[in-house]
């Protein structure tokens, strides 16, 4: 069965600090995979997504993900974060059938 | 602006009675959705349809109900039935058939039981 794993249920980091938040997926074929954002009491924001193609994936707020099938991977990046990037991020895979599988969510804290 | 708007954002319940969220779009998707979000849970699919008078149970239906008269709506009754419905509902909506799935959310109902 189609999985999402986010290893890690809180990060922290410092204001200025890089990020690296890890998200691992278990699906057969290649696999639709998404970034997704949420600030508290709010939706769901796209952050990017990887469908084909260029391996490493620009999206907006300055975030990116690269893509490592070997590793069935798909790790959200940011060089410098900045205390507004405080949220949950929710990685996700779509095996189609109009569906999306979540993962559990990473919840981000900033140290000013 | 295009969008998706769920209403009301805060709702209270007794427990035993039922309760209706709303979810309204006007992006013109055929495909829309319920979600339940509980803490470290992430999301839970409860229901979604892919056309109008049409729907499908996801993961967690039981005490659920939903119907689908409009493309523009879709709303969620939680029933008495349900045993813990206290939570964070998302309705959300996408183009349908596409295979990258792209979904796009409202702002949530925070449902509380008291």
């Amino acid at each position: 069965a189609q999985s999402v794993t986010q290893p890690d249920i809180h990060i922290t980091v410092s204001e200025g600090a890089s990020l690296e938040l890890r998200c691992n997926y278990s699906y057969g074929a290649t696999p639709y995979l998404f970034w997704y954002v949420q600030s508290p009491g709010q939706g769901l924001q796209l952050l990017l997504k990887y469908f084909s193609g260029d391996t490493l994936v620009q999206g907006i707020k300055g975030f990116e993900a690269e893509f490592k099938r070997s590793q069935s991977s798909f790790n959200l990046r940011k060089p410098s974060v900045h205390w507004s990037d405080a949220a949950e991020y929710f990685c996700a895979v779509s095996p189609g059938e109009d569906k999306i599988i979540f993962g559990k969510g990473t919840r981000l804290h900033i140290l000013p | 602006d295009g969008g998706i708007t769920q209403s009301p954002k805060y709702l209270f319940r007794k427990e035993g009675q039922n309760v209706t969220l709303s979810c309204e779009q006007n992006l013109n998707h055929d495909a829309m959705y319920w979600y339940r979000q509980d803490p470290g849970q992430g999301l839970r699919l409860i229901y979604y349809s892919q056309i109008v008078n049409d729907f499908q149970k996801g993961d967690i239906a039981e005490g659920y109900s939903v119907s689908r008269e409009k493309k523009e709506s879709f709303p969620l009754t939680v029933t008495s039935a349900q045993k813990n419905p206290t939570a964070f509902y998302l309705c959300a909506s996408s183009i349908r058939g596409s295979i990258y799935n792209e979904q796009f959310f409202g702002p949530g109902t925070r449902l509380t039981v008291l």
